[in-house]
């Protein structure tokens, strides 16, 4: 069964600090990787996607990936207290009517 | 910029009722999802379409869910009868053909059963 593990939280970091955001996933066949950002009762909103290990850069948001140690991660730079949010992993496998298996997310929390 | 529409918003039904979702996708997108998202959990797929056709279902509680999309456009999800543990959000996604994993979230149906 395919598994997506991420630390519940709350992580919190003050304003301006670097956020860090882990990600482990169980399904050596998996192909593509993507953050959604979720407000409390709100939908998931997609923020970052990454395919090639490596890093990936999109503003203040920074994707990692490491498909060998099977691990991927988020970091968002200049923290700021909108982002304060649930941030969810997902991971598909990028072939035919592939589905996303989800992590339970990790809460982040931003303090002034 | 096009959304996924999804509605009611809200909804609160007492057990043994039957409650239908409605949501009609990004136009173009001829994959849709069902998921349901318990609070403090990730999104669970239920059911998975490719225009009118069902890919997935495997995890959907085939006694009381069922779900359509007759036309290839939107889609139903219906609970007959609804349970104390399906209280959740249920949420509708769809992604284009050539990028068929990034996925679009509407805004949810949120859903008590009491």
């Amino acid at each position: 069964q395919k598994e997506v593990e991420q630390n519940s939280g709350p992580l919190s970091v003050p304003e301006g600090a670097i956020a860090s955001l882990n990600c482990t996933y169980s399904d050596r066949g998996s192909q593509s990787f993507f953050w959604y950002r979720q407000y409390s009762g709100k939908s998931p909103e997609l923020i970052m996607s990454i395919y090639s290990n490596g890093d990936k850069e999109d503003g203040r948001f920074t994707a990692q990936l490491n498909k060998a140690s099977q691990y991927v991660s988020l970091l968002i730079r200049d923290s700021q207290p909108s982002d304060s949010a649930t941030y969810l992993c997902a991971v598909g496998m990028n072939s035919g009517y592939s589905t996303l298996t989800f992590g339970k997310g990790t809460m982040l929390l931003v303090s002034p | 910029e096009a959304e996924v529409a999804q509605s009611p918003r809200y909804k609160i039904t007492e057990k043994s009722q039957a409650v239908a979702f409605w949501c009609d996708p990004i136009s173009g997108h001829a994959t849709l999802y069902w998921y349901r998202q318990i609070l403090g959990q990730g999104p669970e797929l239920l059911v998975q379409f490719q225009d009118e056709s069902v890919v997935d279902d495997s995890q959907l509680p085939k006694d009381r869910f069922s779900a359509e999309r007759l036309k290839g456009v939107d889609s139903t999800l219906k609970i007959q009868p609804a349970e104390l543990g399906d209280s959740a959000m249920y949420l509708c996604a769809s992604s284009p053909a050539r990028e068929r994993e990034t996925q679009y979230f509407g805004p949810g149906t949120r859903l008590l059963v009491l």
